[in-house]
């Protein structure tokens, strides 16, 4: 059980490329999200999903863009790559039913630096 | 709206000595609460969790949170720190909207000297 898994860990961008952030899980887990971490700060919700096919905002989505067309995986896409988004990104998972603690688990994570 | 406020960017404990790590939240619901750590350059491993079973939460590696509604509290501490405690800290929130998103505190940097 490998549980969250990220690629690439760490990445380099110029201004203006764009690349994915893939992110798979071997839980079963039907809600995943991404997350970013900024220093010195909590991480904050960039996206999430609750099944798939099924997406939607969160806190700070703006230059980004997610799809989910299986269970397993949630790929996280920046498309025109700014300085701004030079961050930690984290993938997690949970599994969501009523009256569950759905603990969220997360992945290592991918150290994004846009130059 | 919910928030977490962590007091305290830094800490610095002796080994041997007590750890505590502040959290406070604020939620017009009654909150499902989480710990969490992260070692540098990994990603964050769940410590304990606060689901309204019980007020005093234990969790791995020794630590512990005791759940205070009347000072809108969930302080993390463990009896004697060790030198594999040093981490980052991070308290949160479930929020209930937003698929169930975690809203973090900005975190604790605990450091244990020896």
């Amino acid at each position: 059980n490998a549980g969250v898994t990220q690629t690439p860990k760490f990445r380099i961008l110029k201004i203006g490329q764009s690349m994915t952030l893939q992110c798979t899980q071997d839980m079963n887990h039907n809600y995943m999200y991404w997350y970013r971490q900024d220093p010195g700060m909590g991480l904050k919700l960039i996206y999430y999903s609750v099944g798939a096919g099924i997406t939607d905002k969160g806190e700070v989505p703006n230059g980004y863009n997610v799809s989910r067309s299986t269970t397993e995986d949630f790929p996280l896409r920046l498309e025109l790559a700014a300085p701004s988004q030079t961050s930690v990104y984290f993938c997690a998972s949970s599994q969501q039913m009523r009256g569950s603690t759905d603990t969220q688990y997360f992945g290592p994570g991918t150290r994004l630096t846009v130059l | 709206a919910q928030s977490v406020t962590q007091l305290g960017s830094h800490v610095s404990v002796s080994e041997g000595a007590l750890v505590l790590l502040r959290c406070n939240y604020s939620s017009s619901v009654p909150p499902y609460l989480f710990w969490y750590v992260q070692y540098p350059n990994q990603g964050l491993q769940l410590l304990l969790k606060y689901t309204s079973a019980a007020t005093l939460v234990k969790g791995i590696n020794g630590f512990e949170a005791e759940f205070k509604k009347s000072e809108t509290s969930f302080h993390l501490t463990k009896p004697s720190a060790h030198m594999s405690d040093a981490a980052e800290y991070f308290c949160a929130v479930r929020n209930y909207n937003q698929g169930g998103k975690l809203i973090f505190g900005q975190g604790t940097e605990l450091s244990v000297k020896p």
